[in-house]
């Protein structure tokens, strides 16, 4: 039973454009919501998160939505760099239980010149 | 500043030996989780520990796989015996208790002939 599904495994966008990766969750009691990148041969780092009284969250070139009506999340790159070729891991959690946050499998961006 | 810090890198041994992986995490952070990563599965939670005691561990596969946090600085997770589907990226991360942000070490790359 997944609760965190990133359907599209693999995404590849134009070095400059947007990227836009999604993410669906069937738990409607998750209140906040975070990303994760990884790098090959490295752990996942924390990117950005987002609480569900909030429906946007932006840092830099990164923005997150979130649409609890339709238990669905989005990150936006803008504009897309080299850098960010990575492995994108959704994950979402409640508040009411510190702590433990499930992960969805993943999303790999790759960025082309 | 070091982050958290797991051992071996990687491991190959043979089915039926018993693994040890190790993993330090930050100091000062409060809580500690193992994380299994596969292509079939994605990123999934084993087990966590607040303040050295485990607080869940239903994300543990079977009895084979045992976890201890004597202290505040140190962790392992055993596997006795191991399999070839025991073949994984194990990750270690802790938090400060803070509920969004986990700190992912560089993971331990387990293969089992």
């Amino acid at each position: 039973d997944q609760q965190v599904k990133q359907n599209s495994p693999s995404l590849s966008v134009q070095e400059g454009r947007i990227s836009i990766l999604n993410c669906d969750y069937t738990n409607s009691m998750f209140d906040y919501f975070l990303w994760y990148k990884k790098y090959p041969a490295e752990g996942p780092t924390f990117l950005i998160s987002i609480s569900s009284i909030k429906d946007k969250n932006e840092d830099g070139r990164f923005t997150v939505f979130l649409n609890k009506s339709a238990k669905h999340l989005s990150l936006h790159i803008v504009p897309s760099q080299p850098g960010d070729s990575a492995v994108y891991f959704c994950a979402a959690g409640r508040y009411s239980s510190a702590s433990k946050i499930i992960f969805g499998s993943g999303t790999r961006l790759s960025i082309r010149p | 500043d070091a982050g958290v810090i797991q051992s071996p890198r990687h491991e190959v041994t043979e089915m039926g030996q018993e693994v040890t992986l190790r993993c330090k995490p930050i100091s000062g952070h409060n809580s500690l989780f193992w994380y299994r990563q596969t292509m079939m599965r994605g990123l999934e939670l084993l087990i966590y520990f607040n303040n050295n005691v485990p607080i869940d561990d239903s994300g543990m596969p079977e009895d084979r796989f045992s976890a201890k946090m004597p202290n505040a600085s140190f962790s392992t997770l055993k596997i006795q015996p191991s399999e070839p589907r025991d073949s994984a990226v194990y990750f270690c991360a802790s938090s400060s208790g803070e509920v969004e942000t986990q700190y992912f070490g560089p993971g331990t790359r387990l293969l089992v002939l």
